[in-house]
């Protein structure tokens, strides 16, 4: 059982350059999330979705876009990547039955240049 | 506003106990959780407890909630250098719906040999 899957692991990009990360889940379950992690801020909410077709901000949404196509799949798209925009990236799920924690990914590392 | 505070470093000696503390805001918070993560990978989760609860132990690890406060600790007996690691307080603040976590800075724990 993958659990949650996130891709690639590492990334560089340049000022300015498109890119999508990867997160997919194979538990069937309705909630998926991205976060980002940065030193001495813990983890903040970037987009979140309670199920296909629904998508909605969370607490640091900007430069980032989210869909949510089937209910496996969560990309979250970087359209024009700033350095600022420089973190960890962790995708979570979670079902809403029996009230089950959050599953996270092991992140993705992405440096902006 | 919805915070959840934790202190940013915890020293111990192998062998002793560790107490790593949180405090929340939103007394709407149905569940409480503890992550851990090891350097360069995801969020564990180690445990989490009902908000109706005081007390959850888990062998070597023991929560206790004081609603009244907002506190929240987390006790790991008999502390092993596997443990250091940094430790994430979260809370799922009822009014915001069960899947979006607001987190706490994270504690990092050292073990010492």
């Amino acid at each position: 059982n993958a659990g949650v899957t996130q891709t690639p692991k590492f990334q560089v990009l340049k000022t300015g350059q498109s890119m999508t990360l990867q997160c997919a889940q194979d538990m069937n379950h309705e909630y998926m999330s991205w976060y980002r992690q940065d030193p001495g801020m813990g983890l903040r909410l970037i987009h979140y979705s309670v199920g296909a077709g629904i998508t909605d901000q969370g607490e640091v949404p900007n430069g980032y876009n989210v869909s949510r196509s089937t209910t496996e799949d969560f990309p979250l798209r970087l359209l024009s990547a700033a350095p600022s925009q420089t973190s960890v990236y962790f995708c979570a799920s979670s079902t809403d039955r029996d009230n089950q924690p959050q599953h996270f990914g092991d992140g993705t590392r992405l440096s902006i240049l | 506003g919805e915070d959840v505070e934790q202190s940013l470093f915890l020293s111990v000696r192998e062998g002793d106990s560790s107490v790593i503390n949180c405090t929340y805001t939103d007394s709407s918070s149905t569940y409480l959780y503890w992550y851990k993560q090891e350097p360069g990978a995801g969020l564990q989760l180690l445990t989490y407890i009902f908000s109706n609860m005081d007390m959850k132990q888990d062998q070597r690890l023991t929560v206790l909630l004081n609603k009244k406060d907002k506190h929240l600790s987390l006790r790991i007996a008999d502390t092993q250098t596997g443990d250091s690691a940094i430790y994430f307080c979260a809370e799922s603040p009822l009014t915001s719906g069960t899947y979006k976590y607001i987190f706490g800075t994270g504690t990092r724990l050292k073990v010492l040999a």
